[in-house]
């Protein structure tokens, strides 16, 4: 069956970075790609870009350009998120998501906890 | 301020049909792009309900539908049941931003 597992809970300090991993298995890695999205305490959804696992091509929110770089591993299927310059309202639930640019994606990480506090 | 506008709350009685609104603009919902609708149960990680307006993945019961009209989509809920109360998300594409967008979330509390 499809999994999307992460790494675990992160506290840092602003102004540090942060990176995020997502091991997935059941599937064709370079099949689909991988959406990142995150979810502030008691706040919606916001996506904050794709990745192609096929291709490395990516489409960053607008908001996050140039503090934010996903990669992948395809040796391992496992895809990553950096996050720079970390500030107070970045803390939020990370999730990691399989599907393509436009569409829907279909299965989920459980979420990485990402603290923010000096 | 999201992008795709949705109520905040909604509530019915077990049994009930409730309806929840999407509303984008034509650089998202009216440009034609697809609109797809999550369920997050408290605690846990989102879950695809309907994708490509009113496609239902595998295992969502035929309870929960989607239309579309205009720059506005629709995810409706038959026979309401307790387990139905959770948070309910549309998601779309819009050309402006040239990204992803989620609308601000619904609280569905069944009474």
């Amino acid at each position: 069956q499809v999994q999307l597992v992460q790494s675990g809970a992160e506290v840092k300090k602003p102004g540090a970075s942060v990176k995020v991993s997502c091991k997935a298995s059941g599937y064709t890695f370079t099949s689909y790609g991988i959406s990142w999205v995150r979810q502030a305490p008691g706040q919606g959804l916001e996506w904050m870009g794709w990745i192609s696992a096929y291709n490395g091509n990516t489409n960053y929110a607008q908001k996050l350009q140039g503090r934010v770089t996903m990669t992948t591993d395809t040796s391992t299927s496992t895809a990553y998120m950096d996050l720079r310059s970390l500030r107070s309202d970045d803390t939020a639930v990370y999730y990691c998501a399989r599907g393509t640019n436009f569409g829907p994606v279909d299965y989920w990480g459980q979420g990485t906890l990402v603290t923010v506090s000096s | 301020q999201s992008v795709l506008t949705q109520p905040p709350s909604v509530s019915g009685a077990p049994g009930q049909r409730v309806t929840i609104s999407c509303t984008g603009s034509s650089s998202n919902i009216g440009a034609g792009y697809d609109v797809h609708w999550y369920q997050q149960l408290p605690g846990t990680a989102p879950k695809l309900l309907i994708y490509g307006i009113s496609n239902r993945p595998s295992g969502v019961p035929d309870r929960f539908s989607g239309s579309k009209s205009g720059t506005s989509a629709s995810l409706a809920i038959t026979g309401l049941q307790a387990e139905d109360e959770a948070a309910y998300y549309c998601q779309s594409y819009d050309d402006s931003l040239n990204g992803v967008v989620f609308g601000g979330g619904t609280k569905l509390t069944v009474l």
